[in-house]
């Protein structure tokens, strides 16, 4: 089945200042590539997304980009303001094959915005 | 707007009793999932439901059942409660069938499960 790496685990950085978030993942049949923002005793709500068939995306000051060869894709946040603190969550469309069977999930990031 | 509701939002259980989760969403989706959530370990799905009718076992499937009671509620059965399966449970939804064609899952709040 497919394997979502995410790093880094923590992430600080002051505000104004960019974040990055990495994803690597396994199966080569992946085509759906989103990511979450889950704030604290929330549940996770999806911040942006992208497809195979497209190597970037980008929404005000949140983008994505994926790189299909390398099996990677990363969230890149500028501009970085207190409410972005929070655990980012990585997830890619589960193998091959038929089946409605929902997403694999990176283990998270939880991103700090120093003051 | 509601979206996916579940309840209880709480619970503490002693080990070996039982209780079931609900779970109800008023998009008219198709598919709902069962995830949970540990530290350290993101987020994994235990029971799918691609559409009214049918239910699949995800990654972590043992000590649970489900019953998609129709299009809107899905349910999660714990029959004999175990230390291990404290956690914190994620309903979600998705409009098709397959996640794969690039279809948003929607989560509910969480339910915050402890078993003693």
């Amino acid at each position: 089945g497919e394997n979502v790496e995410q790093h880094p685990s923590t992430l600080s950085v002051q505000e104004g200042d960019s974040a990055v978030i990495k994803c690597t993942y396994s199966d080569s049949a992946s085509n759906y590539f989103p990511w979450y923002k889950q704030e604290l005793g929330k549940g996770p709500q999806l911040i942006i997304d992208i497809r195979s068939n497209v190597g970037e995306k980008k929404d005000q000051r949140i983008a994505v980009t994926l790189n299909k060869t390398a099996k990677h894709f990363s969230l890149h946040i500028t501009e970085t303001q207190p409410e972005d603190s929070a655990v980012y969550f990585c997830a890619a469309s589960i193998g091959s094959g038929g089946g409605a069977d929902g997403l694999t999930f990176g283990k998270g990031t939880h991103l700090i915005i120093q003051p | 707007n509601a979206g996916v509701t579940q309840t209880p939002k709480f619970q503490v259980l002693k080990t070996g009793q039982s209780m079931t989760l609900q779970c109800a969403q008023d998009m008219n989706h198709n598919s709902m999932y069962w995830y949970r959530q540990d530290p350290g370990m993101g987020l994994r799905l235990i029971y799918y439901s691609a559409s009214e009718g049918t239910t699949d076992k995800g990654e972590v499937p043992n000590g649970y059942n489900v019953s998609r009671l129709n299009k809107r509620e899905f349910s999660l059965r714990l029959e004999s409660a175990a230390p291990s399966q404290t956690s914190v449970y994620f309903c979600a939804s998705s409009e098709a069938e397959q996640v794969k064609r690039g279809n948003t899952i929607y989560f509910g709040e969480g339910s915050w499960l402890t078993v003693v």
